[in-house]
């Protein structure tokens, strides 16, 4: 089973940020968040991932809570081309990404 | 921007039959990956490969299914006598270290329907 909680679905209107909980809360110290989202059928795409420290690179900024039990994924300015199925993934083992349900974003004008 | 290629797009096979699905990783990746995707459901792992063999496997990576890097280019996942349950997206992934910390590049899938 997948190490993680997501919200089944959520609404962010156009230009908006996009706030995306997760919940890890057997994360173990040497496991990595990373973030995922598979836009309709395609291949997914990763996004970012962090351990400890909050990231941040050109899609989004990972905040990652000090006990390392929950994260938050934000997607700065929303537009529609961000309409995905959106993943948060602990490392499970070496070379193994466990991918569950997901959260649905849709992105409205 | 370098990208992990898929081919074919769309495989449509007879149970029974043994199909081999094609994959050109990232060319200085050294990680290889293959995950499926049956309709309407998650993405599962299937298999990883590194120095040619196989580090983990999934329960569904049985029997059945075989992976390989016949030359410096290509990873393969054959499936000897496909199944109706066969039927799924697969996706092969690489990345350039080792998978703890370093993301992983998807291809776009191949469609495989098996009938």
């Amino acid at each position: 089973d997948a190490k993680t909680t997501q919200p089944t679905s959520m609404d962010c209107a156009e230009g908006r940020a996009a706030n995306l909980p997760c919940n890890h809360s057997t994360i173990s110290g040497n496991e990595y968040v990373y973030w995922y989202r598979q836009i309709h059928s395609q291949g997914p795409q990763y996004i970012i991932h962090g351990l400890k420290n909050n990231e941040t690179n050109e899609m989004a900024s990972l905040i990652i809570t000090e006990d390392r039990k929950s994260s938050t994924l934000i997607l700065p300015h929303a537009t529609l081309r961000d309409t995905a199925v959106y993943y948060c993934i602990v490392a499970d083992s070496w070379g193994k990404l466990q991918f569950g349900a997901g959260t649905q974003v849709v992105v409205t004008p | 921007e370098p990208e992990v290629t898929q081919t074919p797009s769309h495989q449509v096979t007879q149970m029974g039959q043994e199909v081999i699905l094609r994959c050109v990783p990232i060319s200085n990746h050294l990680y290889f990956y293959w995950y499926r995707q049956i309709l309407g459901q998650k993405v599962e792992f299937l298999v990883s490969f590194y120095n040619n063999e196989i580090s983990e496997k999934s329960e569904i990576f049985d029997d059945q299914f075989s992976v390989e890097r016949p030359d410096g280019s290509n990873f393969t996942l054959k499936i000897r006598s496909t199944k109706l349950e066969d039927s799924a997206m697969y996706f092969c992934a690489s990345s350039v270290d080792s998978p703890m910390n370093t993301e992983a590049f998807f291809g776009q899938g191949t469609r495989l329907t098996v009938v």
